[in-house]
């Protein structure tokens, strides 16, 4: 089946500083990837919405400047948080969009940012 | 617009003993229904999903979920649980636009006591 991989599945950081995460399609071309956010014992908040080769669609409440979303290939979309705090600690999973169709997606293993 | 309700934040169950994790949705079109595992820090893995064929749909590990329009709802069973079960289940609809993300329920964690 399809394969997401996302890197780094944890990282540790000291606020103001930047972390990027990358989520990979490993064996289909995604051309589609959301950003979550989920904090603990709780569901998924989509983040944005990534398109390769355009800009990403933000949800409503989610700064731009401060999430930084690139979808350079239809392999590789990247989330970088900037000028990170305590607040931003949170678990960050991506998906790609396997079926335009049905809208069924495809998780990558979540990344466990936490600032210091 | 669609929208997910999952009833029950935290069911418990003893092994061998059915499983059902119940979802109701709400969409303004035809909707695709989907459930998805997680298991403590990591992704979500696909379990079933529905796409307007039949209305029974079987899954991985023995789970199995039916899509019931006149309830607007489809619940999540297993006839006997396994310890392995334990985790949080995500119910997620999706209208079939396309490029339109999912819609998650708020989750249910499954607790299996021995």
């Amino acid at each position: 089946g399809a394969v997401v991989s996302q890197h780094p599945s944890r990282v540790i950081c000291k606020s103001g500083t930047s972390v990027k995460i990358e989520c990979r399609s490993l064996d289909f071309q995604a051309t589609t990837m959301f950003w979550y956010r989920q904090f603990p014992k709780q569901s998924l908040m989509l983040m944005a919405t990534s398109n390769e080769g355009s800009k990403a669609t933000y949800e409503q409440g989610v700064e731009k400047d401060k999430f930084l979303i690139n979808h350079a290939s239809l392999t590789l979309s990247t989330l970088t948080v900037t000028s990170a705090h305590p607040e931003d600690s949170s678990f960050y999973i991506c998906s790609a969009l396997q079926d335009p169709r049905t809208g069924e997606l495809f998780f990558g293993e979540g990344s466990r940012l936490t600032v210091l | 617009a669609q929208s997910v309700t999952q009833l029950g934040s935290h069911v418990s169950v003893s092994e061998g003993a059915l499983v059902l994790l119940r979802c109701n949705y709400s969409s303004s079109v035809p909707p695709y229904l989907f459930w998805y595992v997680q298991y403590p820090n990591q992704g979500l893995q696909l379990l079933l999903k529905y796409t307007s064929a039949a209305t029974l749909v079987k899954g991985i590990n023995g789970f199995e979920a039916e899509f019931k329009k006149s309830e607007t709802s489809f619940h999540l069973t297993k006839p006997s649980a396994h310890m392995s079960d334990a985790a949080e289940y995500f119910c997620a609809v999706s209208g079939g636009t396309g490029r339109r993300a999912l819609t998650f329920g708020s989750g249910t964690r499954l607790q299996v006591q021995p």
